[in-house]
């Protein structure tokens, strides 16, 4: 059973659009939500993070976007780059913990 | 600063055979995993240690063995490889109080024949 489900697999943008990925989760007991990026050949690298007490989180062109009603969190890029191209990864980690569980991952590409 | 560092980059096996991929960090970090990346799969975890000595499994352990001796390295053992073995391998480490927050190192490339 998957925990963090993560749509959609594979995402093609133009330079400059925003592309969007989108995870959600079921438990409540997750109360750290963190998106790691990972280019070609190399090891994630965490991007940015979120905790449910707030709504959105900004760094430079990367915002997440939390519904904690729903069980829901997105990441948005602004302006897209052809750099941006990575493999995206959502993941939510337990109270108490510090073991994250990853969503299966997005595949960006930003053509120029 | 090297990180954590995995050795070797691209191994090849035959099935049946055994080999131990090393992970080894410089930071002082108390946890180190072991995940596997398959396509469309995601990340998922080996096996883990929270310090010294502490080993635990994760979700897909079977057919993988790991020993923590030292803070400092963490390797994990194929004893008999398996052509669904055929992965790659990232070992990650994270102090305990930075929750979420992993390091990996650059990947193993395993594929077993």
């Amino acid at each position: 059973q998957q925990q963090v489900k993560q749509s959609p697999q594979s995402l093609i943008v133009q330079k400059g659009g925003i592309p969007i990925i989108n995870c959600a989760y079921e438990n409540t007991a997750f109360d750290y939500f963190p998106w790691y990026q990972q280019f070609p050949g190399k090891g994630p690298a965490l991007l940015i993070a979120i905790r449910p007490d707030v709504s959105e989180k900004k760094e430079g062109r990367f915002t997440i976007s939390f519904n904690k009603s729903a069980k829901q969190f997105s990441l948005h890029i602004m302006d897209s780059q052809p750099g941006d191209s990575a493999t995206y990864f959502c993941a939510a980690v337990k109270g108490g913990s510090y073991i994250p569980t990853f969503g299966r991952g997005t595949s960006l590409i930003v053509h120029p | 600063n090297a990180g954590v560092t995995q050795t070797p980059k691209f191994q090849v096996l035959k099935t049946g055979q055994s080999m131990t991929l090393q992970c080894a960090q410089d930071m002082n970090h108390e946890y180190m995993s072991w995940y596997r990346q398959d396509p469309g799969m995601g990340l998922r975890l080996i096996h883990y240690s929270v310090g010294a000595g502490i080993t635990d499994q994760g979700e897909v352990p079977n057919g993988y063995n790991v020993s923590r001796s030292t803070t400092e390295d963490f390797p994990l053992r194929l004893l008999s490889a398996a052509p669904s073995q055929t992965s790659v391998y990232f070992c990650a480490s994270s102090y305990s109080n930075l929750v979420g927050e992993l390091f990996f190192g650059e990947g193993s490339r395993l594929t077993v024949l």
